[in-house]
């Protein structure tokens, strides 16, 4: 696609319900990213991937927080048990095929969780 | 562990005025820098990105940066406002094998 796809835009979810969240990256893109942005705040890294292994999770805040990329395109972020703490809006960002910290990142418009 | 702090959460300018948006950095080397812009309910757009060639950067939108070591800072400027710049801006810096690290944000409110 011509950006990076996030479903669903939006997604209200009661207490104690499981969620997953997709992220369909620019075709191509080695590097998948997800951050977490609470209102009026600054996004906060989450997880990253590199094709379909994740290098880095140590942003996830619990045990509740799951992703995978099993193929190395799309992405899925599963939060199980929601409470009312994760509501916030989810990006999924991807950057280029060689994979480098200089390399722009694409974000997509974002998922907007709402626990009530 | 690097960090990116921005100063003033708020900055309103009128239409034409200069545009000053503050960004610091803490990390042990110099890091690539990123000033992001979002607007409502949208995703995160580049606005120009440092990776240690020139140390000013233009971007987009009339937008540029300027690396100063000394001063651990990266900000932003414009030297004329426009009412479609009213947006939120996100500086980042990230270090080789690591994420983006977003500073707070800083709501640009332009008035005519």
């Amino acid at each position: 696609g011509a950006g990076v796809s996030q479903s669903p835009r939006y997604k209200v979810a009661k207490r104690g319900q499981d969620v997953a969240l997709r992220c369909d990256p620019i075709s191509g893109h080695v590097s998948l990213f997800w951050y977490q942005q609470a209102l009026g705040q600054g996004p906060e890294f989450l997880t990253y991937f590199q094709n379909e292994a994740q290098l880095d999770k140590s942003g996830l805040p619990s045990d509740r927080f799951f992703a995978e990329r099993p193929e190395g395109s799309v992405s899925t972020l599963k939060i199980q048990r929601t409470q009312q703490e994760d509501s916030a809006v989810y990006l999924c960002a991807s950057s280029s095929p060689r994979a480098s910290v200089g390399n722009t990142i694409y974000f997509g418009e974002g998922s907007w969780l709402t626990v009530v | 562990a690097q960090s990116v702090t921005q100063l003033g959460s708020h900055v309103s300018v009128s239409e034409g005025a200069l545009v000053l948006l503050r960004c610091n950095y803490s990390s042990s080397v110099p890091p690539y820098l990123f000033w992001y812009v979002q607007y409502p309910n949208q995703g995160l757009q580049l606005l120009l990105k440092y990776t240690s060639a020139a140390t000013l950067v233009k971007g987009i939108n009339g937008f540029e940066a300027e690396f100063k070591k000394s001063e651990t800072s990266f900000h932003l400027t414009k030297p004329s406002a426009h009412m479609s710049d009213a947006a939120e801006y996100f500086c980042a810096s990230a270090q080789a094998g690591t994420a983006l690290i977003f500073g707070k944000g800083t709501t640009l409110s332009v008035s005519s």
